[in-house]
């Protein structure tokens, strides 16, 4: 079983250059999600989406980019990286898009710096 | 708006004590659910447990429970005898719709839990 896949683990960028985070699932969960975690911040939300073709923002959105083409892939582009965006990311997923109870299931983390 | 707070950044507590870990969270909606995740140093997200916000008895799951005051808009979890292994990063999360016809999960900024043997 291979639930949510991040890649990369790691990586480090430099001012200006631009990447993308990737997240597939392979149990045709309706919903995805991006988080950033920072020390003392906890996770916040940059980007959802509830189906493909359907996203919307989150609490911390700016300088960010999603889509969703297929169920499966839910990629986080940065298109001009800042040192502010240096954090660990988090892709998750959940069955439902509507149910209260859906927990989400996580992907392992990404550490990105930006230099 | 929806909102997570853990006022507690970091806490200690000895081995095979119980502990209390708090959760306020501020929603408008009347469904919602209310989730807590352990977050070990190894990076992972682990759930542990979940309360909606009709269900009339706190939840439990072996050593987690979860005490659900829904007047109050608190929702702690609640760890008995607590063990080495559950030293880790506990975050609060919570699931409503926000007006929307889709729910999204926001988090609370977290507590460090360390247990002294």
């Amino acid at each position: 079983n291979a639930g949510v896949t991040q890649t990369p683990k790691f990586q480090v960028l430099k001012t200006g250059q631009s990447m993308t985070l990737q997240c597939a699932q392979d149990m045709n969960h309706e919903y995805m999600s991006w988080y950033r975690q920072d020390p003392g911040m906890g996770l916040r939300l940059i980007h959802y989406s509830v189906g493909a073709g359907i996203t919307d923002q989150g609490e911390v959105p700016n300088g960010y980019n999603v889509s969703r083409s297929t169920t499966e892939d839910f990629p986080l582009r940065l298109l001009s990286a800042a040192p502010s965006q240096t954090s660990v990311y988090f892709c998750a997923s959940s069955y439902s898009r509507t149910g209260f109870n859906e927990k989400l299931f996580f992907g392992s983390g990404t550490q990105l710096s930006v230099l | 708006a929806q909102k997570i707070t853990q006022t507690q950044p970091g806490m200690f507590v000895q081995e095979k004590e119980a502990v209390t870990l708090d959760c306020t969270y501020d929603t408008s909606d009347q469904s919602y659910g209310l989730f807590w995740y352990k977050q070990p140093s190894s990076g992972e997200m682990i759930f542990l447990i979940y309360q909606g916000s009709y269900d009339e008895q706190n939840a439990t799951e072996g050593r987690y429970s979860l005490n659900f005051q829904k007047a109050r808009k608190s929702a702690n979890l609640v760890i008995s005898a607590s063990q080495l292994g559950d030293s880790a990063m506990y975050f609060c999360a919570m699931r409503d719709r926000e007006g929307s016809s889709a729910s999204k999960i926001i988090f609370g900024s977290g507590t460090r839990l360390s247990i002294r043997p």
